[in-house]
């Protein structure tokens, strides 16, 4: 079974320009989240995804920050400008989230690593 | 929400020795999960505790939920250089579900970096 793929793997850009992230998460899985984790730190939740639904976005930056899961799959995190502060690596995870018992082991994927200069 | 707080935040061993990583919280806990996280790459799911006292075991990794729900720990016995990488313990904050459910938003430590001298 595939894991949970994001791409691209590394980016780098010039502080104020736009950049995207993309996520495809396990076959199956409803749930889908995004997270940003800076060096030395632990991964910090932006925003998570129930199918197509934004169920939490309580901590994206929503000023530059945007996100889309339009048909409950494949998902898009959205930077517009980027700032210095923003580097950092990008981790997609999905768990499967289904009826009312939810399983709740989060799948991360491989993240991207954003470098503003 | 509330922050879990690990300790040390970092450790260095030589090979054969043990360690101890210790995650506190000042409040009651919900669940704790731990993930590992490897140099370069992505967290992978540990272990999930529950019940107050919980002591789970994965072959040289014991796992430990206090009794009053507010520290955990996890412990390596002869760590090997494959153990290297930094340990996360994560908070799981339940969250309403579509479905009448509940889904779980994590709140992860810092971590503690572990390196292993060959």
């Amino acid at each position: 079974e595939a894991g949970v793929v994001q791409s691209p793997r590394y980016k780098i850009i010039e502080k104020k320009q736009p950049v995207a992230f993309w996520c495809n998460p396990i076959s199956g899985h409803n749930t889908l989240y995004w997270y940003r984790q800076n060096l030395g730190q632990g991964p910090e939740l932006l925003i998570r995804y129930e199918n197509e639904e934004a169920v939490d976005d309580s901590q994206l930056p929503k000023d530059r920050f945007s996100a889309e899961r339009l048909k409950g799959v494949d998902s898009t995190l959205k930077i517009q400008p980027a700032e210095l502060g923003d580097s950092a690596v990008y981790l997609c995870a999905s768990s499967p989230g289904t009826g009312v018992t939810s399983t709740d082991t989060q799948y991360f994927g491989p993240g991207t690593r954003l470098t503003v200069l | 929400g509330q922050q879990v707080m690990q300790i040390p935040q970092y450790q260095h061993v030589q090979e054969g020795e043990d360690f101890t990583t210790y995650c506190n919280s000042s409040t009651t806990l919900s669940n704790i999960q731990w993930y590992k996280q490897r140099p370069g790459g992505h967290p992978v799911f540990l272990i999930q505790l529950v019940k107050s006292g919980e002591v789970k075991k994965q072959k040289r990794l014991t796992f430990q939920f206090g009794e009053a729900k507010k520290n955990s720990s996890l412990h390596i016995t002869a760590t090997q250089t494959t153990d290297v990488g930094t340990y996360f313990c994560a908070e799981m904050e339940p969250r309403p579900n579509n479905s009448g459910g509940s889904n779980y938003k994590l709140t992860f430590g810092k971590g503690t970096l572990l390196t292993v001298n060959p």
